[in-house]
């Protein structure tokens, strides 16, 4: 079965330091995902991403985060000056299409630790 | 987007089904309802949705009340591998929704 995969699983980065979490999404999908979630809180939308661009992002995407699709098959999310808050779960996710009929397929996340 | 409402926890004995509801009375005629799950310390996984009919997969059964004002996921035999949280989510149907959005969901607890 496809999967969304993530990697690393673990980051652990000083405050101050760039990060960059990576991606690879379903390979037929066309919409791309991020989202976080702080220890005991609920998932949180990040960004959306369609055709190269930025299609929707929340609040918490300020100008420190940053994605791309550098090629054909990754996805990556950069944190430019890290922050002991940014530490989280970063799920990335896919999706075939952008409507309600369609699923959306989680990867099992990067653990990122801000020291 | 529109709301949902799900009790915040719940436990049922392994072996056993179980019926998790979740109240959406402002659901528009468009909205399908979306079922995710998350084990603990994974991501959310896909579970069901639909959008008027019953539906059955491999995983669930969906439930969709009549007024579509309500649904219930119904696990058909508990594992100790199904204990999660469990989100019922509404997605809009056209083309301009772009995100699947998460509240709180409800804890599920299956006891061996």
């Amino acid at each position: 079965e496809p999967e969304v995969t993530q990697t690393p699983s673990h980051q652990v980065t000083q405050m101050g330091q760039e990060v960059i979490l990576r991606c690879v999404p379903i390979s037929n999908h066309l919409y791309f995902y991020w989202y976080r979630q702080i220890l005991g809180q609920k998932v949180e939308f990040l960004v959306s991403f369609y055709n190269n661009e930025i299609s929707e992002k929340s609040e918490i995407f300020d100008d420190q985060f940053s994605v791309e699709r550098p090629d054909g098959s990754n996805f990556t999310l950069k944190i430019r000056s890290t922050k002991l808050e940014d530490s989280a779960m970063y799920f990335c996710a896919s999706s075939r299409t952008r409507t309600g009929n369609t699923e959306a397929f989680f990867g099992q996340g990067t653990r990122l630790t801000v020291v | 987007d529109a709301k949902t409402t799900q009790p915040n926890s719940m436990e049922s004995n392994e072996e056993e089904p179980v019926h998790l509801p979740c109240n959406h009375s402002t659901i528009s005629g468009t909205d399908y309802i979306h079922w995710y799950r998350q084990l603990p310390s994974q991501g959310p996984e896909y579970v069901i949705h639909g959008l008027t009919s019953n539906v059955n997969n491999r995983m669930a059964s969906l439930a969709i009340a009549e007024d579509r004002k309500s649904s219930t996921l119904i696990l058909h035999r508990a594992t100790l591998r199904d204990a999660a949280v469990y989100y019922c989510i509404l997605r809009d149907g056209k083309t301009s929704y772009d995100k699947v959005i998460f509240g709180p969901g409800t804890s599920l607890s299956v006891i061996p």
